[in-house]
């Protein structure tokens, strides 16, 4: 079983939509959940981070992470062409500084 | 502010050529990390380095050597180039000063890419 778990897609919405991306873990010491975008043959970039539980939200992007139940999520709102890329959750525990990631979500929003 | 550079960004080898990728991060962060990016399966980590002149194994280190000579530089040698090393590599680097960790220091910036190409 994979440390972290993340569906593949491809997942196809309407530009507007509301998209919701997932990723399950196994690991409880994770502490720090993080969103990369990468974009059709480039490197990933940071797209947001988290430490421990709760919500963060930055413009039209928020990251969940309950710990809990060992999920993280993260919702793009009234969402565009340009968000189309492929979306990847990474986790690193506390005091090791190693990462964790799912295999990327493709997402394609159409016009 | 360049962030994590990555030469050579394309690069075509024949089976058993040897080369070096190139890494280098102008933002004084103490980790390094070289990952392998192939369809389906995700990234893989080929080795890091916590430190200048420190190297450790990742997940699929076969085939790879690394050192880290300078804080600023991570090097990633090829021996005997095989066409399974065929992939897209990152570098990335992330930072780790000071006893304690703040929110958004345990974060991996990464560079461009370079895909390589084994005949």
């Amino acid at each position: 079983q994979k440390e972290v778990e993340q569906d593949p897609g491809p997942l196809s919405v309407p530009e507007g939509a509301i998209v919701s991306l997932n990723c399950t873990y196994s690991n409880s010491a994770f502490q720090y959940f993080m969103w990369y975008r990468q974009y059709s043959r480039k490197g990933p970039e940071l797209l947001m981070y988290t430490y421990s539980s709760g919500n963060k939200e930055d413009g039209r992007f928020t990251a969940q992470v309950d710990k809990s139940s060992k999920y993280i999520s993260l919702f793009i709102r009234d969402s565009q062409p340009s968000d189309s890329a492929t979306y990847l959750c990474a986790m690193s525990p506390y005091n090791f500084n190693k990462f964790y990631f799912g295999s990327g979500t493709k997402l394609n929003v159409k016009p | 502010n360049a962030g994590v550079t990555q030469t050579p960004k394309f690069r075509v080898l024949k089976t058993g050529q040897s080369m070096t990728l190139l890494c280098a991060q102008d933002m004084n962060h103490e980790y390094m990390y070289w990952y392998r990016q192939d369809p389906g399966m995700g990234l893989r980590l080929i080795h890091y380095s916590v430190g200048e002149g420190t190297t450790a194994k990742g997940e699929v280190p076969d085939g790879y050597n690394v050192s880290r000579l300078k804080k600023q530089n991570f090097l990633l040698g090829l021996e005997s180039a095989a066409p399974s090393q065929t992939s897209v590599y990152f570098c990335a680097s992330s930072y780790s000063g000071g006893k304690f960790r703040s929110e958004g220091a345990n974060v991996l910036t990464f560079g461009a890419g370079s895909r390589l190409t084994v005949l």
